[in-house]
């Protein structure tokens, strides 16, 4: 059964970069047909996309986040990651990934838990 | 890219039905038929429940269907129970390798 699970430090100081890591477990990370995506929800908000990384390392972002997000992907250990650049208050949310079918790019199944990041100093 | 609108809140009886609406634009909703559901309890990590605007995964009770007009996509649950009580959430590709999502409805069982 394919798990997803997220990683990371909890709290981030403002003006620093938010690190998380997915660790994809019951399934290759390179299987065709899917991406790797991270979604983000504020405390008591909405769900907003933040992108999608193929295995191959291609990526697509959301555009109001472009300039500050890095995903990343290591086939090796089974895993990818984000990078958020100079976050704020407002970056403080549970961060999820998720795999997505390629076909879709939008129909996220199944998710991680999802990680609480607190962006505070 | 703007979020797709959706109900603050939704209610109903056991029992009833009840429809929760999605809007968009021509360019995600009414474009392409990759609109998605997501059912998320409090506390829970999202879950799908449907995708490409009608299918259900499986073991997703038949209880839950959606559907599409236009610009508005909707998903029905029939059939209320106390367990559908939570938070959904719609999600559309938006072309050009963007997604986009609803801003959610909380339903209440009553």
């Amino acid at each position: 059964q394919l798990q997803l699970q997220e990683s990371g430090p909890g709290l981030v100081k403002p003006s620093e970069t938010l690190s998380l890591t997915c660790t994809v477990s019951g399934d290759s990370i390179t299987r065709n047909g899917y991406y790797w995506g991270w979604i983000r929800q504020p405390p008591g908000k909405g769900l907003e996309w933040i992108g999608n990384i193929l295995y191959s390392g291609v990526t697509y972002y959301n555009p109001s986040l472009k300039s500050r997000v890095t995903v990343s992907v290591d086939t090796s250990k089974n895993q990818f990651s984000l990078k958020l650049s100079s976050v704020t208050a407002a970056d403080t949310a549970i961060y999820y990934c998720a795999r997505v079918v390629a076909t879709a790019f939008s129909w996220f199944d199944p998710w991680g838990q999802g990680t609480l990041v607190t962006a505070s100093s | 890219q703007s979020a797709l609108t959706q109900p603050p809140s939704a209610s109903g009886s056991p029992g009833q039905s009840v429809t929760i609406s999605c809007t968009g634009t021509s360019s995600d909703v009414g474009r392409y038929n990759y609109v998605s559901w997501y059912q998320q309890h409090a506390g829970k990590a999202p879950k799908l429940i449907i995708y490409e605007v009608t299918k259900r995964p499986s073991g997703v009770p038949d209880r839950f269907s959606g559907s599409k007009s236009g610009n508005t996509a909707s998903l029905t649950v029939s059939g209320l129970q106390a367990e559908d009580e939570a938070d959904y959430y719609c999600s559309s590709y938006a072309g050009s390798n963007n997604v986009v999502f609803g801003g959610g409805t909380k339903l209440t069982v009553l």
